[in-house]
């Protein structure tokens, strides 16, 4: 079935500073979408994207359809930004989306 | 704003008990989502719908039923809980395909004792 590899599982920032999470699909995604699990246990939308970058303040995501990625920056961590993150694509035929495994970003002072 | 409200956000069962979950959306989406989350597993999909009425199997349907009485309303249903299927449960609507986003409710943490 579609797989969905998510990088890196595990990541530690110093606040100031930035990284990328990003996600690999075996297959061509029509869409995908980054959420952020935050302490309360909810899921925040951050982006949906069917093609191109998207740009919210200090995050910023792209994805490639063809090259079968997505890929999302944080820069200029804050200590609010840590929690799991994962994304999730769209497949190209139907109406399922397969999540990667999250990422979890700790952000320190 | 999109609105997908789980009930109830905490649930304590004893195994061999029934579980409903219940997710209500005012979205007017068509399709509704029920996943489970658990610690390197990201969400797995355990059971979608197209429309009231309709009900389909996702990846890990086994041990869970569904129900779509209405276009906002979608139940999970444990017939027989085992301490198995303790985890966050998440509901979802949306429309993929139709250049939407998908909205989740906050979660339900059910523990199977």
């Amino acid at each position: 079935g579609d797989q969905v590899e998510q990088s890196p599982s595990a990541l530690s920032l110093h606040e100031g500073t930035g990284s990328a999470l990003r996600c690999n699909f075996t297959t061509t995604m029509r869409a995908v979408q980054w959420f952020r699990k935050n302490s309360r246990g909810s899921l925040i939308n951050l982006f949906y994207l069917a093609s191109g970058t998207k740009e919210n303040g200090r995050l910023k995501s792209a994805f490639d359809s063809k090259e079968r990625y997505s890929t999302l920056h944080i820069r200029d961590a804050q200590l609010e930004d840590s929690g799991t993150y994962f994304c999730a694509a769209e497949a190209s035929m139907g109406y399922k989306l397969t999540f990667g495994t999250g990422t979890s970003l700790l952000v320190d002072p | 704003e999109a609105a997908v409200t789980q009930s109830p956000r905490n649930k304590v069962a004893v195994t061999g008990g029934k579980v409903t979950l219940s997710c209500n959306q005012t979205n007017n989406h068509n399709n509704m989502y029920w996943y489970r989350q658990d610690t390197g597993h990201g969400l797995r999909l355990i059971h979608y719908s197209y429309g009231a009425g309709s009900t389909e199997k996702g990846d890990i349907p086994d041990g869970y039923k569904a129900s779509r009485p209405s276009q906002e309303n979608f139940s999970l249903i444990l017939e027989l809980a085992t301490p198995s299927q303790t985890s966050v449960y998440f509901c979802a609507s949306g429309d993929p395909g139709q250049g939407a986003e998908v909205f989740f409710g906050k979660g339900t943490r059910l523990t199977v004792v």
